[in-house]
Parts: C-alpha cells; sequence; structure tokens
C-alpha cells in the first residue's frame, strides 16, 4: 500500500484546468517538501515539480504545485492531449530517519490523467 | 547534459543476487552536489524507492529492503550499483537509476535526472 494517497484516475477536456491531490501525514508531507513525477507509457518518470512548487526549466507553467499541511495538490491548467499521463507524488518520510541507515522517501499510487 | 543507463541480466533465478549497474555519463558521479538512488516499479504498478547512496558511501535504505540490499560506488568508473540478495518473483519489475541534488537527511528531496529503466525479471 502507498503512503501517500492519491485518486487513481482523473480526467479533464482540453483547455480545462485539472488537480490532482496528494494526501499524507505529518511526517512526511507535514514537515518535508514535496516532489511530482509524470510517467508515460512504457517510459521512464520525469521531475515535474519539487520542493513543493518549484518548476525545472523543461516544465511549462501550465504545471503548477502547491502545498498545505499534509496534503500537496498538482494543477495543470490549459489541458492538453499530450498531458495524459500517470502522475506520482512523493516526498521524505521522517519515521524512519536513523543512524543506522535507514531512509525512506514514499510514493503516492499514481494518478491517471485522461484528456477526455 | 548528464545521462544514466541501467545495465544487467534481464532473468535472475529465484533466491539468486540481482546486480544491477547505473552509468553515468555527461557528469562525474564524485561531485559533491548529488546523491544517486535507486527506485523499482513492478508492472501496472507504482514506483518503490530502493535507497540513495554519496559517493563517500553514506547510505540510506528503504526498511523493506535493508536486509537484502547493498549500493555501492565506483568514481573511477563514473558508475554505482545495486545489489539484491534472495530475490524472489515479487522482485520482478523495472529498475530505474536516479541522480538526487538534494543534501543527506534534508527535508527537500527529489531526483532530477532518471535512467531508461531496465526490466528485470524473477524467475526460474
Amino acid at each position: 500500500q502507498p503512503v501517500l494517497t492519491q485518486p487513481p484516475s482523473a480526467s479533464g477536456t482540453p483547455g480545462q484546468r485539472v488537480s490532482i491531490s496528494c494526501s499524507g501525514s505529518s511526517s512526511n508531507i507535514g514537515s518535508n517538501y514535496v516532489s511530482w513525477y509524470q510517467q508515460f507509457p512504457g517510459t521512464a518518470p520525469t521531475l515535474l515539480i519539487y520542493s513543493n512548487n518549484q518548476r525545472p526549466s523543461w516544465v511549462p507553467d501550465r504545471f503548477s504545485g502547491s502545498k498545505s499541511g499534509t496534503s500537496a495538490t498538482l494543477a495543470i491548467s490549459g489541458l492538453r492531449s499530450d498531458d495524459e499521463a500517470d502522475y506520482y507524488c512523493a516526498a521524505w518520510d521522517d519515521s524512519l530517519r536513523s543512524d543506522d541507515g535507514l531512509g525512506n522517501v514514499v510514493f503516492g499510487g499514481g494518478t491517471q490523467l485522461t484528456v477526455l | 547534459q548528464v545521462q544514466l543507463q541501467e545495465s544487467g541480466p534481464g532473468l535472475v533465478e529465484p533466491s539468486q543476487t540481482l546486480s544491477l549497474t547505473c552509468t553515468v555519463s555527461g557528469g562525474s558521479i564524485g561531485s559533491r552536489n548529488f546523491y544517486w538512488n535507486w527506485f523499482r516499479q513492478p508492472a501496472g504498478r507504482g514506483l518503490e524507492w530502493i535507497g540513495r547512496i554519496y559517493t563517500t558511501g553514506i547510505t540510506r535504505y528503504s526498511p523493506s529492503l535493508k536486509s537484502r540490499v547493498t549500493l555501492s560506488a565506483d568514481t573511477s568508473s563514473n558508475q554505482f550499483s545495486l545489489t539484491l540478495r534472495s530475490v524472489t518473483a515479487a522482485d520482478t519489475a523495472v529498475y530505474y537509476c536516479a541522480r538526487d541534488p538534494t543534501a543527506m537527511d534534508s527535508a527537500d528531496w527529489y531526483v532530477d535526472v532518471w535512467g531508461r529503466g531496465t526490466l528485470v525479471s524473477v524467475s526460474s
């Protein structure tokens, strides 16, 4: 079971604004930054958003991220057909951080975005 | 531009050891600015983090895999590696390596460059 909770699917029509939620807890999203990844079928994920709301230079400003408390949201405005992909949120989880070499990055289960 | 490429056997027998290497080009893994991570993704499922390594040898492992995983890095060949022992069919997945520009034990973690992934099947 993924530690972070995402809706399994989302959809929208071209030009629409779509939001994807990511819910966690105080040990992950509540105390750490969130990143988002986009993955097309059969390909590797790519970084979409980091540090809650920062976009890499290659990501268009149609994509934005936000965080509030123990939840984060990815928003896509001006939806395009080539935005159809799986989207994952991730964050470091503090619950197992220790000196014995443990750590934990936790992911959401992914949201499949369909452009109707 | 930095690129990562995973390599290793595509088929491993149950109870054996899975070994993968990630070769980095266009940049040095010895750079003090980066850590290096491994992930996996079973078919049709989500991403799972395996662990990360800094070239000084500092590592962090997923608690669910720590007893079976070892990460290592070889700056002379600009590669880092994953070893997963006692594999079962549940370890069948696409394995990815990725670059991590964040600090160890920082509140801000992410990876910014991914390899293309390599499929490893565990079967006799």
